[in-house]
């Protein structure tokens, strides 16, 4: 199994701000991956990290708005730009079991409010 | 690409009713299909999954159901109980690491 952590576990931003979310696994992943799920909603992808390559992105988000780093194989952070009350979500980090990788693992989330 | 339907939206039973969630997806290549529980304030999770060389998996009160030729999925919750209150989330996985999660069903178990 694997057990994530996540900081901040919400926050509440002005417009044109930044926040970066932390992530961190109590073990060695190889890909640790960044949802967003907007509210009352389902889970989003919104891209994937892996350490020492840039982040694969999904279709409709870019790095520019959500700039990701993967400096070790059991941390990454998701920075969410110039936030918009758009941008208002639950952010979500998740990781699959390894060997194994039948099994997703969610963080607990980050509650993010714009105003 | 996988497109994954889920209904009912709410579900709202009596305690020590019965449940029922269902799926459908859209590329029969997918082959892993898990259930997540979502409860207030945490992330999802895992409850029960299913492979396709499966047509049903039964965990204490909870099971799922398969239809490969009518790519059907349902999970059934059995004397269900206040606990189980909670947004449920089916999903289709086609290999690799890409899940796709249907949109939710929030089910209200009443005492």
């Amino acid at each position: 199994s694997a057990v994530i952590s996540q900081k901040p576990s919400r926050d509440i931003c002005q417009r044109g701000t930044s926040l970066t979310i932390q992530c961190q696994v109590d073990s060695q992943v190889t890909m640790m991956f960044w949802y967003r799920q907007q509210p009352g909603q389902s889970l989003t992808l919104i891209a994937t990290a892996n350490q020492g390559s840039e982040a694969t992105y999904e279709s409709g988000f870019v790095i520019d708005k959500f700039p990701i780093s993967r400096p070790n194989l059991t941390f990454s952070t998701l920075t969410v730009s110039n936030m918009s009350p758009e941008d208002s979500s639950i952010y979500l980090c998740s990781v699959f079991g390894e060997p194994s990788t039948d099994t997703q693992y969610f963080g607990p989330g980050t509650r993010l409010t714009v105003l | 690409g996988e497109n994954v339907e889920q209904h009912p939206s709410t579900l709202s039973v009596q305690e020590g009713d019965s449940a029922v969630i269902k799926c459908t997806y859209s590329d029969s290549a997918s082959n892993y299909f898990p259930w997540y529980k979502q409860e207030l304030g945490k992330g999802p999770q895992l409850i029960i999954d299913i492979r396709s060389n499966v047509g049903e998996k039964k965990d204490q009160r909870i099971a799922v159901t398969l239809n490969k030729t009518a790519k059907h999925f349902s999970l059934h919750i059995t004397e269900t109980q206040p606990e189980d209150s909670a947004v449920y989330f089916c999903a289709a996985r086609l290999g690799g690491f890409k899940t796709i999660f249907g949109a939710g069903t929030r089910l209200f178990v009443k005492a």
